[in-house]
């Protein structure tokens, strides 16, 4: 079982990058990794996921080392409406223990 | 696609009472579908998984005869708050996976009031 940590929180300006690192040190070979955004009282939103490497979609990329012992969610130019919590899940294709993490709260700043 | 509809968004019951939740995958067929309790700023906790036509999975610390889990389609699984009491007040989402590899895709949760 993949533990995730992230920091707590973090504050951006409108129009910076940010990029947001969970550590995962003990990911399973098998395991991939995802990445939700939750605004309040909503379900979470499925943003990315990846096995190795670099996935880049319409609104996120996601950075994986070789080790693959952490991974950056990078959210190019902010806005005000990407403040929600954005969370990283680790588990293996079929893995029924999605365990999620504290979770890092995204603040931007006009 | 892979739209997850949560009924009913919000609901307040009174002590002592039941409360279904349903959850159903518009556009896929889910053979796994999670239900998560969500306290206010804290993250999501997995209550259970279920899979379809079998019995559901609860995690530790988590009453299976208090939270009934009924997946009885590849669409639809329902979670039942049975003899809700005021500790049970609280922010249940479901979401469901279309295959085992594919993400998990969330329901917009159901704001539960037990008076």
């Amino acid at each position: 079982l993949a533990k995730t940590t992230q920091p707590i929180s973090m504050d951006s300006y409108e129009g910076q990058e940010v990029n947001i690192t969970c550590s995962h040190n003990n990911i399973a070979t098998n395991d991939y990794i995802t990445w939700y955004q939750q605004f309040p009282s909503q379900g979470p939103r499925f943003i990315i996921q990846g096995y190795k490497t670099k996935v880049t979609n319409e609104v996120a990329s996601l950075f994986i080392p070789a080790d693959r012992k952490s991974s950056t969610l990078s959210l190019p130019r902010v806005s005000l409406s990407d403040t929600a919590v954005y969370y990283c899940l680790v588990g293996g294709a079929g893995a029924n223990n999605l365990f999620f993490g504290t979770g890092t709260r995204l603040t931007v700043i006009p | 696609g892979a739209v997850v509809s949560q009924h009913p968004s919000r609901v307040i019951c009174k002590s002592g009472t039941s409360v279904k939740i349903e959850c159903r995958s518009l556009d896929f067929q889910a053979t796994t579908m999670f239900w998560y309790r969500q306290f206010p700023k804290k993250s999501l906790m997995l209550m259970a998984t279920s899979n379809e036509g079998s019995k559901a999975t609860y995690e530790q610390g988590v009453e299976k005869d208090k939270f009934l889990i009924n997946h009885a389609s590849l669409t639809l699984s329902t979670l039942t708050v049975t003899s809700a009491h005021p500790e049970d007040s609280s922010f249940y989402i479901c979401s469901a996976r279309e295959t085992d590899d594919s993400p998990l895709h969330f329901g917009n949760g159901t704001r539960l009031t037990v008076t």
